[in-house]
């Protein structure tokens, strides 16, 4: 089954960097994900499409401060230089077969 | 630029059925490989997959809500209308459409619209 688990809580310093992780469920390390912001009292917004490889593409307008890699099963999200308005909620989401699934997101604290 | 909107009603009564509409632009669901999809997320949760539908009429429901689901799509409107029946208080969420290209995920949202359930 196609399952994607995400730590529920993160927190880093403003200015610091932090590394987030998405992790594909046993027998679907090859699958590529996409990552997304979703800050608070807003909708969700496209960051990115993250492939096996680490190779990833960004969504329109998304600053250089986000960048992806990947590592066997593990889809990382990083974010550098660290500000405000990266408090949010983050949520990766992959696909197989025609359906969608989306990890239980990530609640980044910005302290 | 490419934009989605959902609309319907803000409010439902238990056992009726919900009819969202997502309208778009920017983008034709008659373009090979272009796909629309539903997004839930109940107050305060995740997000959960609903459906999806791409240009060839192919459609896809998440298995444990196929059997109330119906995703349809009007081209000459750029509309992509989802039903769902037997709304209960637990279906209360911000229901989202997004755009999707075959072989990826969501890439563009809509900005949601609440659907409270209640009598």
């Amino acid at each position: 089954q196609l399952v994607l688990t995400q730590s529920p809580s993160a927190s880093a310093s403003l200015g610091a960097s932090v590394k987030l992780t998405c992790t594909l469920s046993s027998g679907h390390s090859s699958y590529a994900i996409a990552w997304h912001q979703q800050q608070p009292e807003k909708g969700p917004r496209y960051l990115m499409k993250l492939n096996s490889d680490g190779s990833h593409s960004k969504g329109d307008g998304i600053p250089d401060r986000f960048s992806g890699s990947s590592s066997g099963a593990e889809r990382y999200l990083t974010i550098s230089s660290l500000q405000s308005e990266d408090e949010a909620d983050y949520y990766c989401q992959t696909w197989g077969t025609g359906t969608w699934v989306f990890g239980g997101g990530t609640k980044l604290t910005v302290l | 630029q490419i934009t989605l909107k959902e609309s319907g009603p803000t409010l439902v009564k238990p056992t009726q059925t919900l009819t969202l509409t997502c309208t778009f632009s920017g983008f034709s669901l008659s373009t090979s490989g272009v796909g629309v999809g539903w997004i839930r997320q109940p107050p305060g949760k995740a997000l959960e997959w609903l459906a999806l539908i791409y240009w060839n009429d192919d459609k896809r429901y998440s298995p444990s809500l196929k059997s109330r689901l119906t995703i349809t799509k009007d081209t000459s409107k750029n509309q992509v209308v989802l039903t769902m029946t037997n709304m209960d208080p637990v279906d209360t969420a911000t229901y989202y459409c997004a755009h999707s290209q075959i072989s990826s995920g969501a890439d563009y949202w809509g900005q949601g619209t609440l659907v409270t359930v209640s009598s």
